[in-house]
């Protein structure tokens, strides 16, 4: 079975602080997605990357996939209170349609 | 607005009862998933479906069966609950892959 693995698991951090989360498998992947879910709600997407060294940037969050398509980072710049929720990784299988989801982290932004 | 419904979101139920989720698209996407999400493990797929009356399983299907008579409208069956059944059941859609995954709210399940 595939596993996609996140660091760190949880994370509290002050308002204005800088963060990193990483999703890590030893699969390749043809496309790795990012969702952000909130207490109550289903995950909503943030952004798909598909190519290997890939970096995209939606305001201050910043998406990159690896060169060899086996992991991604999420780097947010000055954490708010509203990047406050669970963030998770799935990775696609190219000729699948399975989505392999990570773990999670679960991220806090104190004001 | 594209939108994904679930039936309950909450239920509870007593060990042996037959349980039905329902989930409903209105974006006329080919693909619906079921998976559950418990703390710590993710979301792992249980059932998805790629076309009516298509079916096939994910990860977990044990304990599980899925039911898929019109596009819009796919179905989780727990035949007989199980107190391993606890969690959080999210259905979701796609037109094609890898495109986005719109998710439902989520109906949160105890078997008691």
């Amino acid at each position: 079975t595939q596993l996609l693995e996140q660091s760190p698991q949880f994370l509290s951090i002050q308002e204005g602080e800088n963060l990193t989360v990483y999703c890590n498998s030893s699969s390749v992947f043809s496309s790795l997605q990012w969702y952000r879910q909130e207490p109550g709600e289903g995950p909503v997407l943030l952004v798909t990357v598909v190519t290997g060294g890939e970096v995209k940037k939606l305001k201050r969050l910043t998406f990159q996939f690896g060169d060899a398509r086996k992991d991604s980072s999420l780097h947010i710049t000055a954490a708010q209170p509203g990047d406050t929720g669970l963030y998770l990784c799935a990775g696609l299988t190219s000729g699948t349609y399975k989505y392999i989801f990570g773990t999670g982290t679960r991220l806090k932004v104190l004001a | 607005d594209v939108k994904v419904t679930q039936s309950s979101r909450y239920l509870v139920k007593r060990t042996g009862e037959k349980v039905f989720l329902e989930c409903v698209q209105d974006m006329d996407h080919e693909n619906m998933f079921w998976y559950r999400q418990d703390p710590g493990l993710g979301l792992r797929l249980i059932y998805f479906s790629y076309d009516v009356k298509m079916k096939e399983k994910g990860d977990i299907p044990e304990g599980y069966s899925v039911s898929r008579e019109k596009k819009e409208r796919f179905s989780l069956i727990l035949e007989s609950a199980s107190t391993n059944q606890t969690s959080m059941y999210l259905c979701a859609s796609t037109q094609t892959s890898p495109e986005t995954q719109y998710f439902g709210p989520g109906t949160r399940l105890l078997v008691l």
